[in-house]
């Protein structure tokens, strides 16, 4: 039973351009979550999703920032014009049920850099 | 705003000793605990889950306290080895928005 998938899991981008981050849950499981990690701070939530569902974003930038998750394919989180600022490790998580019950389960994450 | 602290940023143990690891959270109330490892470059993976009315869970030389009078959890690896070194994150839950630590990082010197 394959993990969590991510991909890219490294992503150089220039100041201006958009960055697109994938992630494929564990099989059987319907409710992924984002989470960011900026250098030495601790992972923070951005945004939980269920297919075709966004249930909070509250933890997302409001602009340039968005997600997405399709009935068929994986996650994607879209940063539009990125800046250096938006450097930082991804992490994608997902869970069988909502997250308030269930452990979540992490990919390996995609470490965005802006140059 | 909700937090979750984990005082020391590093932690050098010798092999065999046990390693004991502090998380305190403040301005609320985590229905439950869990304690991620993270190895660099790596993901989390989640090891334990401890809930508010439980004081304490183990899993092989794993061992979790949970103090709702403290607001503190300690994470315990006995019999520590050099494989178990690596950061160590301490998260609140009890929503979907998990709440971290920045981590621990645990160096085990043979």
């Amino acid at each position: 039973n394959a993990g969590v998938m991510q991909n890219p899991r490294h992503l150089v981008r220039r100041r201006g351009q958009e960055a697109r981050l994938r992630c494929s849950p564990m099989k059987g499981h319907s409710h992924v979550y984002w989470y960011r990690q900026l250098p030495e701070e601790g992972l923070k939530f951005m945004v939980y999703l269920q297919k075709e569902n966004i249930i909070d974003e509250s933890g997302m930038p409001k602009e340039r920032f968005s997600a997405e998750f399709p009935k068929e394919g994986p996650s994607i989180l879209r940063i539009q014009q990125v800046v250096r600022g938006d450097s930082a490790a991804y992490f994608c998580a997902s869970s069988p049920g909502p997250g308030s019950q269930e452990t979540q389960y992490f990919g390996p994450g995609t470490r965005l850099l802006v140059l | 705003s909700q937090k979750i602290e984990q005082n020391s940023e590093a932690l050098n143990i010798q092999e065999g000793k046990t390693a004991t690891l502090t998380c305190n959270y403040t301005n609320y109330s985590p229905a439950y605990l869990q304690w991620y490892r993270q190895d660099p470059g790596r993901g989390p993976v989640f090891l334990l889950l401890i809930r508010e009315n439980e004081k304490e869970k183990r899993k092989e030389r794993l061992k979790v306290t949970f103090d709702t009078t403290l607001k503190q959890s300690l994470f315990h690896i006995t019999a520590s080895q050099p494989a178990d070194s690596a950061t160590y994150l301490c998260v609140g839950a009890g929503s979907y928005q998990l709440t971290f630590g920045k981590g621990t990082k645990l160096s085990v010197i043979p």
